[in-house]
């Protein structure tokens, strides 16, 4: 299957800093990606759809000046936390599907955890 | 997208076959059954999907009711790495509706 990479695999920031997570599609292009957050013994939840080459679109609740999504290439996306808390430890894990539909699942990165102290 | 039902937790002996029910009992005509599994602190990895007929590859088969709105998976011979929570998700297929929408999934245990 398709690979997608997330960098990095975990981060530990302290507090009021930001923090910007990349996620790539490594064989293929993706039109549009996608941002899960996963709290401890929770599901994926989802964040954002990030497009490429426009704004993202955020689900209710999630603040999209704290979350800054850019999808430059339909190869990368990019997660920033800005002004990180405690409360935004988190699993971060993007996924993508193949815009030209040679699969039709969507595949994951490898997550990232993100501490803030 | 359908809403669907798993069991929380099960458990299965190394080797025997585990079979993991979901019930999708809302499942629209155009929606596809998913399966992914996610290993502790890893990325879900996609297993399966199906609309109506049963599917195999070389992870797992697919068992769809005629009616649709159950599904089974099936890893033929588990091992102690298939110890992962597994999630069945339906959603309509084709481009546009990529969007996953997790449920609580079942914690699936090899035993020894």
């Amino acid at each position: 299957g398709a690979v997608v990479s997330q960098h990095p695999s975990w981060v530990i920031c302290k507090s009021g800093t930001s923090v910007k997570i990349e996620c790539r599609s490594l064989d293929f292009q993706a039109t549009t990606m996608f941002w899960y957050r996963q709290f401890p013994k929770q599901s994926l939840m989802l964040m954002a759809t990030s497009n490429e080459g426009s704004k993202a679109t955020y689900e209710q609740g999630v603040e999209k000046d704290k979350f800054l999504i850019n999808h430059a290439s339909l190869t990368l996306s990019t997660l920033t936390v800005t002004s990180a808390h405690p409360e935004d430890s988190s699993f971060y894990i993007c996924s993508a599907r193949d815009r030209a539909g040679w699969y039709t699942e969507a595949f994951f990165g490898q997550g990232t955890r993100l501490t803030v102290v | 997208d359908a809403k669907t039902t798993q069991p929380t937790s099960m458990d299965c002996a190394e080797g025997r076959a585990a079979n993991l029910p979901c019930n999708h009992s809302t499942i629209s005509g155009n929606e596809y059954v998913y399966w992914y599994r996610q290993i502790h602190s890893q990325g879900p990895q996609y297993i399966i999907h199906g609309l109506k007929n049963n599917e195999t590859n070389e992870m797992a088969s697919l068992i769809i009711t005629e009616d649709r709105k159950s599904s089974t998976l099936i890893l033929p011979h588990a091992t102690l790495r298939d110890t992962a929570v597994y999630y069945c998700i339906v959603r309509v297929g084709g481009f546009g509706n990529e969007k996953l929408t997790f449920g609580t999934g079942t914690r699936l245990t090899i035993i020894p």
